[in-house]
C-alpha cells in the first residue's frame, strides 16, 4: 500500500480559482514538503513542515500556501491560481534531517491553468 | 547558479552496455538522493548516501563530500532503466532536510 498518497491526481483549475492539492501519509514521519516540477526540470521545493500546525516557505513559496493540519496531512493551496502554476506537484515525507533525510515521494499531481 | 549540476543532460545507450551518470555540487552536501522518474512521472528512491558507495544489483553509487560530487554506474543497461534520473543534495546548515535537485538526466535505453 502506499506510503504517500496525493489528491486528486489531476486537476484543471481557472484563473483566479482557489486550488488545494492534498497529501496523506503513513510513514509515521514528521517533515512534509511539496515540490513542483515544470516539464523537462527538476523539482523545486514551495513549503515544508517538521511538525503539525507549523510550516516553512520553501524557495519558491509565492502564490502558495500550505497547511498542516495532523502528522499525516499537509495540503498545498493556490488561492488566486495563475498560468505560470500549471505543473505537476509532488509531496514528499520524511523522518528527520541529516542521517535521515531520505524522502519519499508521493505519485505527483499533474495541475492545469486556464 | 545551480546548487547542483547533472550531466550529461542526456543519453541514449545500447541495450548491454554500460554508462556512469555525474552529479557536481556547489554547496557543502551531506548526504545525497538518487531518483529514478519512470515514464509515467513517478519518483523512484534508488540510493541515500552519506560520503561512501552502494550497490544494489546493476546500480552502484558513489558520493564524495570532500569533492563534492557523485556519481550513479548502470552496469548491463536494459530496458526498463529507460526515464530521468534525478540527484538530490542535502547542504550543510540546511534546515529541515531540504533537498536541493538537479535538472536530471533523460536515459533512454536502446535494443
Amino acid at each position: 500500500e502506499a506510503a504517500v498518497t496525493q489528491s486528486p491526481r489531476s486537476k484543471v483549475a481557472v484563473t483566479g480559482g482557489k486550488v488545494t492539492l492534498s497529501c496523506h501519509q503513513t510513514n509515521n514521519h514528521d517533515y512534509m514538503y511539496w515540490y513542483r516540477q515544470d516539464t523537462g526540470h527538476g523539482l523545486r521545493l514551495i513549503h515544508y513542515s517538521y511538525v503539525a500546525d507549523s510550516t516553512e516557505k520553501g524557495d519558491i513559496p509565492d502564490g502558495y500556501k500550505a497547511s498542516r493540519p495532523s502528522q499525516e496531512n499537509f495540503s498545498l493551496i493556490l488561492e488566486l491560481a495563475s498560468l505560470s502554476q500549471t505543473a505537476v506537484y509532488f509531496c514528499a515525507s520524511s523522518p528527520g534531517q541529516g542521517a535521515f533525510a531520505e524522502q519519499f515521494f508521493g505519485p505527483g499531481t499533474r495541475l492545469t491553468v486556464l | 547558479g545551480d546548487k547542483v549540476k547533472q550531466s550529461p543532460s542526456a543519453l541514449s545507450l545500447q541495450e548491454g552496455t554500460n554508462s556512469a551518470l555525474r552529479c557536481n555540487f556547489s554547496i557543502a552536501a551531506t548526504t545525497v538522493q538518487w531518483f529514478l522518474q519512470n515514464p509515467r512521472g513517478s519518483l523512484m528512491n534508488l540510493f541515500y548516501l552519506v560520503p561512501g558507495t552502494k550497490e544494489n544489483g546493476r546500480l552502484k553509487s558513489a558520493f564524495d563530500s570532500k569533492e563534492s560530487y557523485s556519481t550513479l554506474h548502470i552496469r548491463d543497461a536494459q530496458l526498463e532503466d529507460s526515464g530521468t534520473y534525478f540527484c538530490a543534495a542535502e547542504g550543510r546548515g540546511s534546515a529541515l532536510g531540504r533537498l536541493h535537485f538537479g535538472a536530471g538526466t533523460q536515459l533512454i535505453v536502446i535494443p
